[in-house]
């Protein structure tokens, strides 16, 4: 257990379908990311929200679309995914947005397979 | 703009040292460290936040240059529970965040 949860832990979809991945953060933390982890690639960043309000959109398709209720709470939702979108989505949270000083938690990851 | 990591795989036996390398073409205004093991969340090593500055966790420890823009992470005496993919994350100021660029990982093996 890591204070990130994400569920679900696997996820496979068709190209049609509509689902959302769910993260969750109980340490108090300010600031929630959603990364891309995709084999042989770095990290890439998607969504930043510093005290629940969106502060990046990494040029995301529109077919991701990220929705924060609460700082505790972090949404992606997903639809008319393509193959391509197949990969580890990973969720975060860091401390205090304002300062640099502070580490990432991360969640162990969505594995989605779109087909 | 994301860092390069080098080198990209490294197997080591254990007992024996690594170093892994970070650089950026842009300022570096902290450098964080992650270690990801198969299936599993990356975790949090250590953060340097100024130039100079070194860090330690267990025999693993990072040394951070701010004007040549790199970070190096040591790992001495290795065992077997250091494996795993190694991230480097360099920060940049975003309104009222930082947004943390990685690199694309260094695949670390310790064998018996």
């Amino acid at each position: 257990e890591t204070g990130v949860t994400q569920t679900p832990r696997h996820l496979v979809m068709g190209m049609t379908n509509k689902k959302s991945l769910k993260c969750e953060q109980h340490l108090g933390h300010n600031a929630m990311y959603w990364y891309k982890q995709s084999a042989k690639k770095p990290l890439e960043l998607m969504f930043v929200y510093s005290l629940e309000e969106r502060v990046e959109n990494n040029s995301v398709p529109s077919r991701f679309s990220p929705e924060c209720p609460n700082s505790s709470h972090l949404f992606l939702h997903l639809h008319t995914l393509q193959p391509e979108d197949s990969a580890l989505y990973l969720c975060a949270s860091s401390q205090d947005p304002t300062r640099g000083g502070y580490g990432y938690t991360f969640g162990s990851g969505t594995r989605l397979t779109v087909v | 703009q994301q860092p390069v990591q080098s080198p990209q795989a490294v197997i080591l036996r254990e007992g024996e040292d690594a170093v892994i390398n970070c650089s950026s073409s842009k300022a570096l205004y902290s450098v964080h460290w992650y270690r990801q093991k198969h299936g599993e969340a990356p975790v949090f090593l250590m953060i340097l936040l100024k130039g100079g500055e070194q860090k330690g966790h267990e025999k693993i420890s990072a040394s951070f240059n701010e004007k040549k823009q790199q970070s190096s992470l040591y790992l001495t005496a290795s065992q077997l529970s250091y494996s795993g993919t190694y991230f480097c994350g360099t920060a940049a100021p975003l309104r009222n965040d930082y947004k943390l660029s990685f690199g694309a990982g260094t695949t670390v093996t310790v064998r018996a």
